[in-house]
C-alpha cells in the first residue's frame, strides 16, 4: 500500500539551530498533510499542516514545506529549544477519506544544550 | 476543555483477561480511532467509527471489539488478552467538517502490559 516514510532516524541538533526534518510520500493522490510532535509518554500532538495548494505554510518557530514535484515535505524549527526534543512524523491523506490517514514512522530529534 | 481523555493510563493483565480500554471526547467529534503503537510498526490503526454507532475495521482488528453508542465514547474492549497486544493504544478524534476535518487529535495514551 502506499506509505509515508522519513529519511533520517534520529537527528540531533544544538540549542539554538535550525532543525529541518524530512519526510518522503508515496501516494500521489496525498492532498493533506500534518506533522506531529510526539514526546515520550505521550501523544502525538498536532504541530502544523498544509494541503496541497500550498508550499509552504509557517506558524510559530515551525514552517512546513511541501515539494508535490518530488513528494517531500519537510518541518523546520526556528531556534530549536530542548523542549523541541521529541519524536516528530508526517501523515498524508486525502481529503475525504477521514479513516486512511498515514503515518511514517518518525525521526527522533535530539537537542544538545 | 478536557479534549480527548484515556483510562486507564497504565494496566497490566494477564493472558486470556478480558480488557477494556476507554476514551472520551469533549469537542463532539464524529470520527473517532484507536490506534497502537509498537515499536518499529509505528501508528496502526485498529478500528475506527465514522458517528454513533457506525464502527469500521482498520488495519490490524482481529482480537479487538469496539462500540460506539455516544458520539463522545469509543471503547476498545480486547476480548481474550494475548501477549501480543502488549503495547501503547492512542485513541484520537476528528471533526466532521472545517478545515481541519481531516486532521485527527490524540490522547494521551494507554500502556498495556499483557503477562
Amino acid at each position: 500500500g502506499e506509505s509515508v516514510g522519513l529519511h533520517l532516524p534520529t537527528l540531533s541538533v544544538q540549542e539554538g539551530d535550525n532543525s529541518i526534518i524530512n519526510c518522503a510520500y508515496s501516494n500521489s493522490a496525498s492532498d493533506y498533510f500534518i506533522w506531529y510532535k510526539q514526546e515520550s509518554g505521550k501523544g502525538p500532538q498536532f504541530i502544523i499542516d498544509i494541503r496541497s495548494n500550498m508550499d509552504k505554510r509557517q506558524g510559530q518557530r515551525v514552517t512546513v514545506l511541501l515539494n508535490k514535484t518530488v513528494k517531500h515535505l519537510s518541518l523546520q524549527i526556528a531556534a530549536t529549544q530542548p523542549g523541541d526534543s521529541a519524536v516528530y512524523f508526517c501523515a498524508e491523506i486525502v481529503t475525504g477519506t477521514a479513516s486512511k490517514l498515514t503515518f511514517g514512522t518518525g525521526t527522533r530529534l535530539q537537542v544538545t544544550l | 476543555d478536557a479534549g480527548i481523555t484515556q483510562s486507564p493510563r497504565y494496566k497490566i493483565t494477564e493472558t486470556g483477561r478480558q480488557v477494556t480500554l476507554m476514551c472520551h471526547q469533549t469537542w463532539s467529534h464524529s470520527y473517532m480511532f484507536w490506534y497502537r503503537q509498537d515499536l518499529g510498526h509505528g501508528l496502526r490503526l485498529i478500528y475506527y467509527s465514522a458517528a454513533a454507532d457506525i464502527t469500521d475495521k482498520g488495519e490490524v482488528p482481529d482480537g479487538y471489539v469496539v462500540s460506539r453508542s455516544k458520539t463522545e465514547n469509543f471503547p476498545l474492549t480486547l476480548e481474550s488478552a494475548t501477549r501480543s497486544q502488549t503495547s501503547v493504544y492512542f485513541c484520537a478524534s476528528s471533526p466532521t467538517a472545517g478545515v481541519y476535518q481531516e486532521t485527527q487529535y490524540f490522547g494521551p495514551g494507554t500502556r498495556l502490559l499483557v503477562l
